[in-house]
């Protein structure tokens, strides 16, 4: 049951442009999203979070929005840089809860 | 502080064999996780285990269970391996409940 999905399976943007990762849920009973990037041959690593309280949130050049009545949230990076290429999650969790549900993945190529 | 780590890193079986995965979390986290990542299906929750005791459970066979010891160290088991079992076994660590995981680099196993 793929209760977070990603639709995209890759996404490729040229370097300073924006990229836009997207991402659906179909459980409204989860409360925190999460995004996590992954390079070949390491584990994920944590990007940035949001509540469900919230509907936005930046840190620095990456910025997470929720839209809790379409289920869907997205990843923005402004400016993209080469460095950004890799596997992004979504994932996504209920309440007190480290049951963590991830998407696919998108893989996101940014050419110099 | 050492991050996850996981062990053994690659490894072959052969089918009906079976495997135990083990993982040592970030020193002072109680929560592990395991995830099993396809190409095309993402991160599947596995299980949770918190304080020795599993928490949470995803939705594979019983072939693939799991434990956790009181030095809150990991292991899972797959048992009577079928070729679709052939995947990467991630592992995470978490000190809260709804806080960010953080992950081993895998195991990647190869059933033949």
């Amino acid at each position: 049951d793929q209760q977070v999905k990603q639709n995209s399976p890759s996404l490729s943007v040229q370097e300073g442009r924006i990229s836009i990762l997207n991402c659906d849920y179909t459980n409204s009973m989860f409360d925190y999203f999460l995004w996590y990037k992954k390079y070949p041959a390491e584990g994920p690593t944590f990007l940035i979070s949001i509540s469900s309280i919230k509907d936005k949130n930046e840190d620095g050049r990456f910025t997470v929005f929720l839209n809790k009545s379409a289920k869907h949230l997205s990843l923005h990076i402004v400016p993209s840089q080469p460095g950004d290429s890799a596997v992004y999650f979504c994932a996504a969790s209920a309440g007190d809860n480290n049951d963590m549900r991830f998407g696919a993945g998108t893989r996101l190529t940014v050419k110099p | 502080k050492a991050g996850v780590t996981q062990t053994p890193r690659y490894l072959i079986k052969t089918r009906g064999q079976q495997v135990t995965l083990s993982c040592s979390p970030i020193s002072g986290h109680r929560s592990v996780s395991w995830y099993q990542q396809t190409p095309g299906q993402g991160l599947q929750f596995l299980f949770e285990y918190f304080s020795e005791t599993q928490r949470n459970k995803g939705n594979f066979p019983g072939r693939f269970s799991g434990r956790q010891f009181s030095n809150s160290r990991s292991e899972m088991n797959v048992s009577t391996l079928e070729l679709g079992d052939s995947a990467l076994y991630l592992c995470a660590s978490s000190q809260s409940n709804t806080g960010e995981l953080f992950f081993g680099e895998g195991s990647r196993l190869t059933v033949l």
